[in-house]
């Protein structure tokens, strides 16, 4: 299967810990793309990436969001000092150019 | 800023009828794309049907068809024959400089 994959699909962790998920993007895809998304909510734009120039952030993004993808391949999005709002669906998406996005499954992270 | 806005919360249909999803959208652009994505409860988004704004023609995708209103800036979603397999969330979304804005989701049941 070349779809697009999230790791991990599940993380719980204590408030104030650092969490890392990881992307992998359709191979060929130039655009890579990472959302949130709460019970009942449509997703929310957090950033994306051209290659490995990252292109745009929301003010969703605090500064305890950092997000990589250092050789236009595989992403990364890292929270800081996790806090219980910050538990959501991590939803990372990928496309070529313009083109319809592609989702990977989501990372589901709790928070307690 | 551009916002979509879908108003039903949660929709029902019978299997084998024709269900209808509605969305609107507000955007000061003329050129743009929009989406329908569809989330089951596995919660992986998948693509169900895309529309080019500068195309008159409505998009259909077998028993998906949609209903384009430039003017009146709506965007609506016709599902026929409804199978179980059509049961999920369906999101609306435009396309804004490449990342998705997405409505807040109508929760479609299937009745057997």
């Amino acid at each position: 299967d070349t779809g697009v994959s999230q790791d991990p699909r599940h993380k719980i962790t204590k408030r104030g810990q650092n969490v890392t998920f990881r992307c992998d993007p359709i191979s060929e895809h130039n655009r890579l793309y990472w959302y949130r998304q709460t019970l009942g909510q449509g997703p929310e734009f957090l950033t994306y990436f051209q290659n490995e120039a990252q292109l745009e952030k929301s003010r969703l993004l605090s500064d305890r969001f950092s997000a990589e993808r250092p050789k236009g391949s595989f992403s990364t999005l890292e929270i800081q000092r996790t806090e219980q709002g910050d538990s959501a669906m991590y939803l990372c998406a990928s496309s070529l150019q313009y083109n319809e996005q592609f989702f990977g499954p989501g990372t589901r992270l709790t928070v307690l | 800023a551009q916002t979509v806005t879908q108003s039903q919360p949660e929709m029902s249909v019978q299997e084998a009828e024709t269900v209808t999803l509605s969305c609107t959208y507000d955007t000061s652009e003329s050129d743009y794309y929009l989406f329908w994505y569809k989330q089951p409860p596995s919660r992986q988004m998948i693509l169900v049907i895309r529309q080019e704004a500068y195309k008159q023609q409505n998009a259909t995708e077998n028993r998906f068809s949609v209903n384009f209103q430039k003017a009146a800036k709506s965007f609506s979603l016709k599902i026929s024959d409804s199978q179980l397999g059509d049961a999920a969330m369906y999101f609306c979304a435009y396309n804004q400089g490449g990342k998705l804005i997405f409505g807040q989701g109508t929760e479609l049941s299937v009745k057997p």
